[in-house]
């Protein structure tokens, strides 16, 4: 149980396009849903937390309007990384969590984006 | 939420327990300790959590000291596929996480 998908796996597209990528919980309802950005050798960053139904939260630094955030329904959650540029090559990872006193969050297996 | 110290690498042979030390000094009575680890260029996998009493599952066990300001991750029989970034972190019930550097842990022949 508890498995998370992302889709596309890995994207490459030119500069100044935008790009949507998928999270979906396969096997449970989440009630939040976090998205991360990995640059590499690095740790996982926090980019914004999303409760299905309300805006996402963004961290400090985070562009609201570059990185939109949808969360439609409980099992479905996607990230628009718009106008891509290269430095937003990046590894994307979302994360999901059900809810109660133990929120555990549960991975999806991340998204390779290369901004030619 | 509270921070976490990890030894930045450690190595371990092939077939022998693995202990991973986090120490998280500031952690607050209502935050859980949770292990994630991460192989290369895949999403973190959950590991195990705990609050305050120690805890077991099929990966691993999870040692806390009695004031909960530190905890050790013990993989009992470590394979080469445990080769990974093992990170330690807390949270409270409202799941936003912050994640520090881990621990590489490297497991030899």
């Amino acid at each position: 149980g508890a498995v998370v998908s992302q889709h596309p796996s890995r994207v490459i597209c030119k500069s100044g396009t935008s790009v949507k990528i998928e999270c979906r919980s396969l096997d449970f309802q989440a009630t939040t849903m976090f998205w991360y950005r990995q640059f590499p050798k690095q740790s996982l960053m926090l980019m914004a937390t999303s409760n299905e139904g309300s805006k996402a939260t963004y961290e400090q630094g985070v562009e609201k309007d570059k990185f939109l955030i949808n969360h439609a329904s409980l099992t479905l959650s996607t990230l628009t990384v718009t106008s891509a540029h290269p430095e937003d090559s990046s590894f994307y990872i979302c994360s999901a969590a059900s809810g109660g006193d133990a929120d555990t969050q549960y991975f999806g297996p991340g998204t390779r984006l290369t901004v030619l | 939420d509270a921070k976490t110290t990890q030894p930045p690498s450690m190595d371990c042979a092939e077939g022998r327990a693995a202990n991973l030390p986090c120490n998280h000094s500031t952690i607050s009575g209502n935050e859980y300790v949770y292990w994630y680890r991460q192989i290369h260029s895949q999403g973190p996998q959950y590991i195990i959590h705990g609050l305050k009493n120690n805890e077991t599952n099929e990966m691993a066990s999870l040692i806390i000291t009695e004031d909960r300001k530190s905890s050790t991750l013990i993989l009992p029989h470590a394979t080469l596929r445990d080769t990974a970034v093992y990170y330690c972190i807390v949270n409270t019930n409202a799941g936003k996480s912050t994640f520090g550097d881990g621990t590489t842990l490297t497991v030899k022949p």
